[in-house]
C-alpha cells in the first residue's frame, strides 16, 4: 500500500525561477516529514523535515509547507539551480512506529540553464 | 569523518543463491535501517537494527534476515532469490535519540542484479 505518493515523476524548472515539488500522504497518524535529494550513483541526501505542530519550516532555498488537513506537503526551491537537478524523495513516519519511513516514488526534478 | 560505507557496490546472482550485503554507520550512529529501491520506486523499508536486535520490520518475507554488531556494522542476508530482488539495498544509520525523529543518513547503496 502506498501511503505516501508523488504524482509527478518529473519536474523541469529554469534557472533561477521556483521549483515546486508535491507530495501526499493517506496516514493520518503520520506526524514528521522529510525530503530527500538523490543523485546518481549516491544514497539519498537528508534535506529538509517538518514536525506535525508547524505548517512550514525554511532552510535557505528550501522550505516545506504543511496542510495536515490535506494531507499534502510541497518542497518549494527558490531560486532553483542547475545543482538543484536531482530526485526528490518525501518520506513520512508515524511516533507510533518508531523510526519507520514511508517513502513516495520520488520526482526527478531538472532545472535548466 | 566517514559516513554511512557500503559494500560490495555492485552484484550479480543467480536465482535460488543467497546474499550477504554489508554497511558500516556513520561515526557515532548506533542504529541501522536497510531500505530495498525497486527501479523507479521510492526505497522500501526492511528493517531496523537497534543494540543488536531488529527493533522495526517491514512487509518483507523471512528469506530477509540481519544482523548487527557490536560496532554496530550490519548485515542485510537474503536467501532463495527470486529475480524480484534485483534492486538496489540502502542501508541508512542514525542515532536513537529521545524523539523519534532521527534524521536518517544514507549509504550509496549496493546495486543487487538476481540472473
Amino acid at each position: 500500500d502506498q501511503q505516501v505518493k508523488q504524482n509527478s515523476p518529473s519536474l523541469s524548472v529554469q534557472e533561477g525561477r521556483i521549483s515546486i515539488l508535491n507530495c501526499d500522504y493517506t496516514n493520518s497518524m503520520f506526524d514528521y516529514f522529510l525530503w530527500y535529494k538523490k543523485y546518481p550513483a549516491e544514497g539519498p541526501t537528508f534535506l529538509i523535515s517538518i514536525s506535525s505542530i508547524k505548517d512550514k519550516n525554511e532552510d535557505g532555498r528550501f522550505t516545506v509547507f504543511l496542510n495536515k488537513s490535506a494531507k499534502h506537503l510541497s518542497l518549494h526551491i527558490v531560486p532553483s539551480q542547475p545543482g538543484d537537478s536531482a530526485v526528490y524523495f518525501c518520506a513520512a513516519s508515524a511516533q507510533y512506529n518508531f523510526n519507520k519511513f514511508y517513502f513516495g516514488s520520488g520526482t526527478k526534478l531538472n532545472v535548466k540553464p | 569523518d566517514a559516513g554511512v560505507t557500503q559494500s560490495p557496490t555492485h552484484l550479480i546472482k543467480t536465482r535460488g543463491q543467497q546474499v550477504t550485503l554489508r554497511c558500516s554507520p556513520k561515526s557515532g550512529h548506533d542504529t541501522v535501517s536497510w531500505y530495498q529501491q525497486a527501479l523507479g520506486q521510492g526505497p522500501q523499508f526492511i528493517f531496523q537494527y537497534y543494540e543488536e536486535e531488529e527493533r522495526q520490520r517491514g512487509n518483507f518475507p523471512d528469506r530477509f534476515s540481519g544482523h548487527q554488531f557490536p560496532n554496530y556494522s550490519s548485515e542485510l542476508n537474503v536467501n532463495a532469490l527470486l529475480l524480484g530482488d534485483s534492486a538496489l539495498y540502502l542501508c541508512a544509520s542514525s542515532l536513537t535519540g529521545q524523539t523519534y525523529t532521527d534524521t536518517q543518513y544514507f549509504g550509496p547503496g549496493t546495486r543487487l542484479t538476481v540472473l
